[in-house]
Protein backbone atom coordinates (compact mmCIF):
# COMPACT_ATOMS: atom_id res chain seq x y z
CA UNK A 1 0.00 0.00 0.00
CA UNK A 2 1.34 3.94 -0.69
CA UNK A 3 2.93 5.61 1.90
CA UNK A 4 3.86 9.30 3.18
CA UNK A 5 7.52 9.09 4.30
CA UNK A 6 9.67 11.52 5.80
CA UNK A 7 12.96 11.99 6.72
CA UNK A 8 14.92 12.29 9.30
CA UNK A 9 12.27 10.65 11.92
CA UNK A 10 14.52 12.97 14.56
CA UNK A 11 16.64 16.08 14.20
CA UNK A 12 18.32 17.44 16.53
CA UNK A 13 19.83 20.96 15.86
CA UNK A 14 20.73 24.16 17.74
CA UNK A 15 18.91 27.60 17.96
CA UNK A 16 19.27 29.70 14.96
CA UNK A 17 20.16 27.02 13.00
CA UNK A 18 17.84 26.19 9.38
CA UNK A 19 16.59 22.90 8.99
CA UNK A 20 15.23 21.33 6.23
CA UNK A 21 12.31 18.24 6.65
CA UNK A 22 11.70 16.03 3.76
CA UNK A 23 8.38 14.28 2.59
CA UNK A 24 7.59 11.83 -0.29
CA UNK A 25 3.89 12.12 -0.56
CA UNK A 26 2.21 9.31 -2.51
CA UNK A 27 2.80 9.58 -5.59
CA UNK A 28 -0.58 10.21 -7.18
CA UNK A 29 -1.64 13.14 -4.92
CA UNK A 30 -1.97 16.44 -5.49
CA UNK A 31 -2.41 18.34 -2.15
CA UNK A 32 0.04 18.38 0.31
CA UNK A 33 0.18 19.47 3.80
CA UNK A 34 2.20 20.00 7.16
CA UNK A 35 1.27 19.81 10.55
CA UNK A 36 2.73 19.60 13.76
CA UNK A 37 2.21 18.39 17.30
CA UNK A 38 3.96 20.02 20.29
CA UNK A 39 4.80 17.65 23.08
CA UNK A 40 1.22 16.81 25.01
CA UNK A 41 -0.56 19.28 22.72
CA UNK A 42 -2.88 18.67 19.43
CA UNK A 43 -2.14 18.77 15.68
CA UNK A 44 -1.86 21.51 14.21
CA UNK A 45 -2.56 22.88 10.81
CA UNK A 46 0.67 24.81 9.44
CA UNK A 47 0.46 25.22 5.58
CA UNK A 48 -1.64 23.30 2.85
CA UNK A 49 0.37 23.45 -1.15
CA UNK A 50 -1.65 22.85 -4.11
CA UNK A 51 -0.18 23.63 -8.35
CA UNK A 52 3.71 24.88 -6.50
CA UNK A 53 1.44 27.22 -4.72
CA UNK A 54 0.91 27.44 -0.92
CA UNK A 55 -3.47 27.39 -0.82
CA UNK A 56 -3.61 28.19 3.24
CA UNK A 57 -1.43 28.90 5.89
CA UNK A 58 -1.86 29.23 9.99
CA UNK A 59 -0.86 31.80 11.71
CA UNK A 60 2.10 29.93 13.02
CA UNK A 61 3.42 29.42 9.20
CA UNK A 62 5.14 33.13 9.78
CA UNK A 63 8.46 34.13 7.70
CA UNK A 64 10.99 31.49 9.21
CA UNK A 65 9.11 28.84 7.48
CA UNK A 66 8.94 27.94 3.81
CA UNK A 67 7.45 24.93 1.60
CA UNK A 68 8.84 23.84 -1.31
CA UNK A 69 8.23 20.84 -4.22
CA UNK A 70 11.64 21.30 -5.46
CA UNK A 71 11.22 17.94 -7.63
CA UNK A 72 8.14 15.73 -8.87
CA UNK A 73 8.17 13.82 -5.81
CA UNK A 74 9.75 15.63 -2.69
CA UNK A 75 7.89 18.29 -0.70
CA UNK A 76 9.77 19.85 1.97
CA UNK A 77 9.16 22.16 5.16
CA UNK A 78 11.86 24.73 5.62
CA UNK A 79 12.67 26.93 9.20
CA UNK A 80 15.15 29.30 8.37
CA UNK A 81 15.85 30.15 12.17
CA UNK A 82 15.30 27.52 14.37
CA UNK A 83 13.57 28.82 18.01
CA UNK A 84 13.50 26.41 21.17
CA UNK A 85 9.56 26.36 20.51
CA UNK A 86 10.03 24.88 17.26
CA UNK A 87 10.43 21.66 19.18
CA UNK A 88 7.75 19.22 17.55
CA UNK A 89 6.91 16.57 15.76
CA UNK A 90 5.88 17.61 12.54
CA UNK A 91 3.89 15.86 10.12
CA UNK A 92 3.09 15.33 6.66
CA UNK A 93 0.14 14.66 4.55
CA UNK A 94 -1.05 14.21 1.31
CA UNK A 95 -4.20 13.60 -0.14
CA UNK A 96 -5.26 12.75 -3.82
CA UNK A 97 -7.56 15.72 -4.46
CA UNK A 98 -10.21 18.22 -3.12
CA UNK A 99 -13.60 19.35 -3.40
CA UNK A 100 -15.78 16.92 -1.73
CA UNK A 101 -13.00 16.02 0.64
CA UNK A 102 -10.58 13.39 0.27
CA UNK A 103 -8.66 11.19 2.92
CA UNK A 104 -5.24 12.85 3.80
CA UNK A 105 -3.15 10.25 4.42
CA UNK A 106 0.12 11.29 7.25
CA UNK A 107 3.83 10.43 7.44
CA UNK A 108 5.42 8.93 10.30
CA UNK A 109 6.75 12.44 11.33
CA UNK A 110 9.47 14.11 11.97
CA UNK A 111 10.57 14.95 15.72
CA UNK A 112 12.51 18.14 15.78
CA UNK A 113 14.00 18.81 18.93
CA UNK A 114 15.95 22.30 19.47
CA UNK A 115 18.62 22.94 21.43
CA UNK B 1 -13.88 29.15 12.36
CA UNK B 2 -14.01 25.28 13.41
CA UNK B 3 -13.37 23.29 16.84
CA UNK B 4 -13.60 20.36 18.47
CA UNK B 5 -13.93 19.37 22.01
CA UNK B 6 -12.38 16.19 23.79
CA UNK B 7 -13.26 16.06 26.98
CA UNK B 8 -11.50 12.92 28.29
CA UNK B 9 -7.83 13.46 27.81
CA UNK B 10 -7.35 10.00 29.38
CA UNK B 11 -9.76 7.05 29.13
CA UNK B 12 -8.37 3.83 31.38
CA UNK B 13 -10.62 1.03 30.40
CA UNK B 14 -10.01 -3.05 31.41
CA UNK B 15 -9.71 -5.29 28.64
CA UNK B 16 -12.80 -6.55 26.83
CA UNK B 17 -14.89 -4.13 27.84
CA UNK B 18 -16.81 -1.26 25.84
CA UNK B 19 -15.04 2.26 25.49
CA UNK B 20 -16.67 5.36 24.36
CA UNK B 21 -14.26 8.33 23.29
CA UNK B 22 -16.57 12.16 23.50
CA UNK B 23 -15.95 13.86 20.51
CA UNK B 24 -17.79 17.59 19.96
CA UNK B 25 -17.63 19.65 17.23
CA UNK B 26 -18.25 23.41 16.10
CA UNK B 27 -18.34 24.94 12.82
CA UNK B 28 -20.58 27.51 10.68
CA UNK B 29 -20.15 25.23 7.38
CA UNK B 30 -20.72 21.36 6.50
CA UNK B 31 -18.41 19.04 7.61
CA UNK B 32 -16.33 16.46 7.79
CA UNK B 33 -14.90 14.48 10.43
CA UNK B 34 -12.45 11.62 11.32
CA UNK B 35 -11.07 9.91 14.10
CA UNK B 36 -7.42 9.30 13.76
CA UNK B 37 -5.17 6.80 16.23
CA UNK B 38 -1.85 7.23 17.25
CA UNK B 39 0.52 4.33 18.42
CA UNK B 40 3.38 5.18 20.74
CA UNK B 41 6.01 6.66 18.35
CA UNK B 42 4.24 6.23 15.65
CA UNK B 43 2.39 8.83 13.05
CA UNK B 44 -1.64 9.35 12.99
CA UNK B 45 -3.88 6.81 10.88
CA UNK B 46 -7.43 7.03 9.83
CA UNK B 47 -9.76 4.97 11.90
CA UNK B 48 -12.66 6.18 10.53
CA UNK B 49 -14.34 8.72 8.74
CA UNK B 50 -17.92 10.58 8.19
CA UNK B 51 -18.26 12.52 5.03
CA UNK B 52 -22.16 12.31 3.70
CA UNK B 53 -24.85 9.45 3.80
CA UNK B 54 -25.42 7.24 7.26
CA UNK B 55 -24.76 8.38 10.29
CA UNK B 56 -23.27 5.49 11.71
CA UNK B 57 -19.76 4.64 10.37
CA UNK B 58 -17.67 1.84 10.93
CA UNK B 59 -13.96 1.52 10.82
CA UNK B 60 -10.85 -0.41 11.54
CA UNK B 61 -10.25 -2.89 14.04
CA UNK B 62 -13.97 -3.03 15.38
CA UNK B 63 -14.02 1.21 16.10
CA UNK B 64 -17.37 2.66 15.21
CA UNK B 65 -18.91 6.60 15.50
CA UNK B 66 -21.75 7.81 15.21
CA UNK B 67 -22.36 11.24 13.75
CA UNK B 68 -25.28 13.27 15.53
CA UNK B 69 -25.60 17.00 14.06
CA UNK B 70 -28.29 18.05 16.29
CA UNK B 71 -25.71 17.38 19.41
CA UNK B 72 -22.86 17.91 17.03
CA UNK B 73 -21.26 14.97 17.88
CA UNK B 74 -18.62 12.08 16.83
CA UNK B 75 -18.38 9.58 19.38
CA UNK B 76 -16.41 6.66 18.99
CA UNK B 77 -17.12 3.36 20.49
CA UNK B 78 -15.33 -0.14 20.18
CA UNK B 79 -17.87 -3.11 21.74
CA UNK B 80 -14.86 -5.25 23.53
CA UNK B 81 -11.15 -3.38 23.93
CA UNK B 82 -7.70 -4.99 23.50
CA UNK B 83 -4.67 -4.10 24.66
CA UNK B 84 -3.27 -3.33 21.51
CA UNK B 85 -6.41 -0.57 21.37
CA UNK B 86 -4.07 1.33 23.69
CA UNK B 87 -3.16 4.27 21.95
CA UNK B 88 -4.11 7.95 21.26
CA UNK B 89 -7.50 8.67 20.05
CA UNK B 90 -8.07 12.02 17.59
CA UNK B 91 -10.99 13.48 16.51
CA UNK B 92 -10.76 15.65 13.63
CA UNK B 93 -13.16 18.05 11.35
CA UNK B 94 -12.83 19.58 7.89
CA UNK B 95 -14.89 21.05 5.61
CA UNK B 96 -14.51 22.32 1.74
CA UNK B 97 -15.59 25.53 2.71
CA UNK B 98 -12.38 27.03 0.45
CA UNK B 99 -10.10 25.02 2.35
CA UNK B 100 -9.02 21.36 2.75
CA UNK B 101 -7.26 21.87 6.36
CA UNK B 102 -8.12 19.17 9.81
CA UNK B 103 -8.86 20.68 12.67
CA UNK B 104 -7.71 18.36 15.52
CA UNK B 105 -9.12 17.65 18.69
CA UNK B 106 -6.60 17.78 21.92
CA UNK B 107 -6.80 13.95 22.04
CA UNK B 108 -7.95 11.09 24.45
CA UNK B 109 -5.46 8.82 25.69
CA UNK B 110 -7.13 5.41 25.95
CA UNK B 111 -5.03 2.42 28.48
CA UNK B 112 -6.43 -0.65 28.64
CA UNK B 113 -5.88 -2.56 31.79
CA UNK B 114 -5.35 -6.34 31.52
Amino acid sequence: EPEVTQTPSHQVTQMGQEVILRCVPISNHLYFYWYRQILGQKVEFLVSFYNNEISEKSEIFDDQFSVERPDGSNFTLKIRSTKLEDSAMYFCASSERTGGFYEQYFGPGTRLTVT
Amino acid sequence: AQSVTQLDSQVPVFEEAPVELRCNYSSSVSVYLFWYVQYPNQGLQLLLKYLSGSTLVKGINGFEAEFNKSQTSFHLRKPSVHISDTAEYFCAVGSNFGNEKLTFGTGTRLTIIP
